[in-house]
């Protein structure tokens, strides 16, 4: 079975703090993503990468940035958080039949 | 960015009865994947459609690819409670560079009375 891990379910910061949300995937998947969620907006991607150190911008990559140094490993920036950033986080990876898998998701508060 | 159009957006049904929705989108799409989400949880993939007309079960979830590659349907048969959650449909698009995306639907949120 495919698994995605993110490193926190619950985050709760401050506004302004850097915060790293982690995630990692063991099928040696190439392709990783990352997509908030809120209610009425839906999956909104924000940044994805189809290899090792490549990033493609999403929809709304404005606030983040990404790292992808090892393949099982992509990680989302939030370089100064802010309270329009409180949100669920989702970080997903993709097969070569193009089934895309989720982990269980990491809710970010900024205070 | 854009998203499809999923129906309804939410449904009440008692337990033991069957469930429709359906995805529509104003592109062609090559792969349909659905998704049901609990609260709190990720998206947990469900099924995944490559072909026009491809009609694909998974224990009591059938879903069908159709025929304009601009839609997509999901069936649940003989609902029962753990079914509530909401189900997301989501198509991939080609983007820049060769890569590709998948667009979501906006989700149907299913409520099964006991």
């Amino acid at each position: 079975d495919v698994k995605v891990t993110q490193s926190s379910r619950y985050l709760v910061k401050r506004t302004g703090e850097k915060v790293f949300l982690e995630c990692v995937q063991d099928m040696d998947h190439e392709n990783m993503f990352w997509y908030r969620q809120d209610p009425g907006l839906g999956l909104r991607l924000i940044y994805f990468s189809y290899d090792v150190k490549m990033k493609e911008k999403g929809d709304i990559p404005e606030g983040y940035s990404v790292s992808r140094e090892k393949k099982e490993r992509f990680s989302l920036i939030l370089e100064s958080a802010s309270t329009n950033q409180t949100s669920m986080y989702l970080c997903a990876s993709r097969t070569l039949y193009n089934e895309q898998f989720f982990g269980p998701g990491t809710r970010l508060t900024v205070l | 960015g854009q998203q499809l159009n999923q129906s309804p957006q939410s449904m009440f049904i008692q337990e033991g009865e069957d469930v429709s929705m359906n995805c529509t989108s104003s592109s062609i799409f090559n792969t349909w994947l659905w998704y049901k989400q609990e609260p709190g949880e990720g998206p947990v993939l469900l099924i995944a459609l490559y072909k026009a007309g491809e009609l694909t079960s998974n224990g009591r979830l059938t879903a069908q690819f159709g025929i304009t590659r601009k839609d997509s349907f999901l069936n649940i048969s003989a609902s029962i409670p753990s079914d509530v959650g909401i189900y997301f449909c989501a198509g991939r698009e080609y983007g820049t560079s060769g890569t590709y995306k998948y667009i979501f639907g906006t989700g149907t949120r299913l409520k099964v009375l006991a």
